[in-house]
């Protein structure tokens, strides 16, 4: 695809669901970004996969929050028992490698309820 | 600690008028800085980043070490402008992951 396509766009789920989220990034890119982006704020960052390793996780907020690239290419975000907290747009990012221009997808919108 | 702050939330002015989108940042290193823009229903996208020097769209941005800063600068503002930007700190790790302000909205009443 021309872009960072992630799935779904809109997710509902109710308080104590496990979610998938799923990123598609640019085809080639081997850095891939993890953002969490809560209403009126900035992107924070999440994680970060360099192909199929995870360099960085230092932002995932808790345990709940679990983020995989097995294959090098797609990758999932998973959050167990979400809490209303967790609402907020998760967007993907890609780049073909560190200090390069990285590329955001459209995000998926969670709302626990 | 490595901090990005943007200090207004809306920034609100006429067509033809000049903009300037305030970021200030806090960065022990050599730091690099970018410009993020959202425009309505679109994703983020890199607007410009400090090491390349070039204006976007009639923007500028020049960063100041002295004062931590690195303000975006349009001299003649245009509707199309209108939009959420967000001033980001990179250059902190070997992932090249940022660090994002608040953001600004702009916007460019006719």
């Amino acid at each position: 695809g021309a872009g960072v396509s992630q799935s779904p766009r809109y997710k509902v789920a109710k308080r104590g669901q496990d979610v998938a989220l799923r990123c598609d990034p640019i085809s080639g890119h081997v850095s891939l970004f993890w953002y969490q982006q809560a209403l009126g704020q900035g992107p924070e960052f999440l994680t970060y996969f360099q192909n199929e390793a995870q360099l960085d996780k230092s932002g995932l907020p808790s345990d709940r929050f679990f983020a995989e690239r097995p294959e090098g290419s797609v990758s999932t975000l998973k959050i167990q028992r979400t809490q209303q907290e967790d609402s907020a747009v998760y967007l993907c990012a890609s780049s073909t490698g560190v200090g390069n221009t990285i590329y955001f997808g459209e995000g998926s919108w969670l709302t626990v309820v | 600690a490595q901090r990005v702050t943007q200090p207004e939330k809306l920034l609100s002015v006429f067509k033809g008028a000049p903009v300037e989108l305030k970021c200030n940042y806090s960065y022990s290193g050599s730091p690099e800085l970018f410009w993020y823009v959202q425009y309505s229903r679109q994703r983020l996208q890199l607007l410009l980043r400090h090491i390349s020097r070039e204006s976007i769209k009639g923007f500028t941005a020049d960063l100041n070490k002295g004062e931590t800063s690195f303000h975006l600068k349009k001299p003649f503002a245009q509707e199309e402008d209108s939009a959420m930007y967000y001033c980001a700190l990179g250059g902190s790790s070997n992932t090249g992951k940022l660090i994002f302000g608040q953001g600004t909205t702009l916007q460019v009443k006719p």
